[in-house]
């Protein structure tokens, strides 16, 4: 059974296309977290939701918003694709907020902007 | 602000020699360790975990322990496999954080050849 899953595996856009990301965890988990890994493999949060509630929102452009349906969705709507928006983005959950609590990670979304 | 380091890659090893990733970290009071690695075309998952000084986290063989005195977490393993090869990220998590979220450093590629 998938922890954490993420639709699609890969996507490849134009510039200035408009495009979703979803991610689900059957987990059961109440916060689920957004990161976006770029081509050195640097990892960088983007977004957090602690039962459908917005936690943490990094310097992130306007274009990135988040959509939290229930506590087992998080999707990713990017408008007005870049280049620069190339990268995988990696979806994950918590049993909750706080220093401890390990973090599930699903399998990754590669975005490729041409 | 708080942060992580770690040694640039790519480690390259033959198999069953001796392995060291060193991390060091800047934050204040006593932040959560992590070491996450990601094997190839994967999502990140966790390897071992240590949350205050002295403690040794471990897992398959991997070992690191928590020196406040010197800011550092550092990944050992004592003969590493080809199985090994991946991308490893030390990561911290504020003591006070009320969001759970993950600082990571750049991440350190290991190559291990038969």
């Amino acid at each position: 059974d998938t922890a954490v899953s993420q639709t699609p595996k890969y996507l490849v856009t134009q510039m200035g296309n408009d495009k979703s990301i979803k991610c689900e965890q059957n987990l059961g988990h109440d916060t689920m977290y957004w990161y976006k890994q770029d081509s050195k493999k640097f990892l960088k949060i983007m977004f957090s939701y602690n039962n459908k509630e917005l936690i943490i929102n990094e310097t992130v452009p306007n274009r990135f918003s988040p959509k939290s349906p229930d506590k087992a969705h998080l999707n990713l709507h990017i408008n007005s694709l870049e280049l620069g928006d190339s990268a995988v983005y990696f979806c994950a959950s918590s049993p909750r907020t706080g220093p401890y609590n390990e973090q599930f990670f699903g399998p990754g979304t590669r975005l490729t902007v041409l | 602000g708080n942060s992580v380091t770690q040694m640039e890659g790519p480690v390259t090893l033959s198999e069953e020699a001796f392995l060291t990733i060193n991390c060091t970290y800047t934050a204040t009071g006593y932040p959560s360790l992590f070491w996450y690695v990601q094997y190839p075309g994967e999502g990140l998952q966790l390897l071992l975990k240590a949350t205050k000084a002295d403690d040794k986290g471990s897992n398959k063989g991997f070992e690191a322990t928590y020196r406040k005195e010197t800011t550092s977490f550092h990944l050992e393993k004592g003969s590493v496999q080809v199985s090994d090869s991946a991308v490893y990220f030390c990561a911290l998590r504020r003591a006070s954080s009320n969001t759970g979220k993950l600082i990571f450093g750049q991440g350190t590629t290991l190559q291990v050849k038969p």
